[in-house]
């Protein structure tokens, strides 16, 4: 049974605007949460993460908002750039898990035109 | 910078070979981790290991194996590969945080 969800496969913006990107998650005791961006042929590269005691986190253009009752989160990029084009993927950490497994979701396609 | 070298960009065997995919970390980390990544199923942990000569099993460890025989060496090894082992192999690595750090990844092609 899937844990962590992305169910859009793709996502087009265009640049400049706003990209979200959702993700769902169905184990109450997930403890952290991740965002990884891949681009092909390359390893996945982390980008932000977020405690379950926030409910946002931000690094620049890339903010994380946590909504625990929902058990949802969400990544946005504002604004938009070409380069941000790639597969992302949502990842959580369950509560006591010490060596850090990572729970992945099956990531979202995201395209943005320019 | 952590960096997470892989032995292979790109490697092609036919079935029933042995196969022996190497990653090499350089940040003193205390956790590595094997994933395998193909198109509409994300990423997926074969196996990990928390410490020299510990293994753990991930999700899918069926037809593989794993050595850690030094801190920074962590090898996959696909005993017999089929062609259902075709894929995109992830090494990664774990310091004292929770980020993973990835290697640029293996792409295999099993004939």
């Amino acid at each position: 049974d899937q844990q962590v969800k992305q169910n859009s496969p793709s996502l087009s913006v265009q640049e400049g605007r706003i990209s979200i990107l959702n993700c769902d998650y169905t184990n109450s005791m997930f403890d952290y949460f991740l965002w990884y961006k891949k681009y092909p042929a390359e390893g996945p590269t982390f980008l932000i993460s977020i405690s379950s005691i926030k409910d946002k986190n931000e690094d620049g253009r890339f903010t994380v908002f946590l909504n625990k009752s929902a058990k949802h989160l969400s990544l946005h990029i504002v604004p938009s750039q070409p380069g941000d084009s790639a597969v992302y993927f949502c990842a959580a950490i369950p509560y006591g898990g010490s060596q850090g497994n990572l729970i992945f979701g099956k990531g979202t396609k995201l395209s943005v035109k320019p | 910078d952590v960096k997470v070298t892989q032995s292979s960009r790109y490697l092609v065997k036919r079935t029933g070979e042995k196969v022996f995919l190497e990653c090499v970390q350089d940040m003193d980390h205390e956790n590595m981790f094997w994933y395998r990544q193909d198109p509409g199923l994300g990423l997926r942990l074969i196996y990990f290991s928390y410490d020299v000569k510990m293994k753990e099993k991930g999700d899918i460890p069926e037809g593989y194996s794993v050595s850690r025989e030094k801190k920074e060496r962590f090898s996959l090894i696909l005993e017999s590969a089929s062609t259902n082992q075709t894929s995109m192999y992830l090494c990664a690595s774990k310091g004292g945080y929770n980020e993973q750090f990835f290697g640029p990844g293996t792409r295999l092609t099993v004939l």
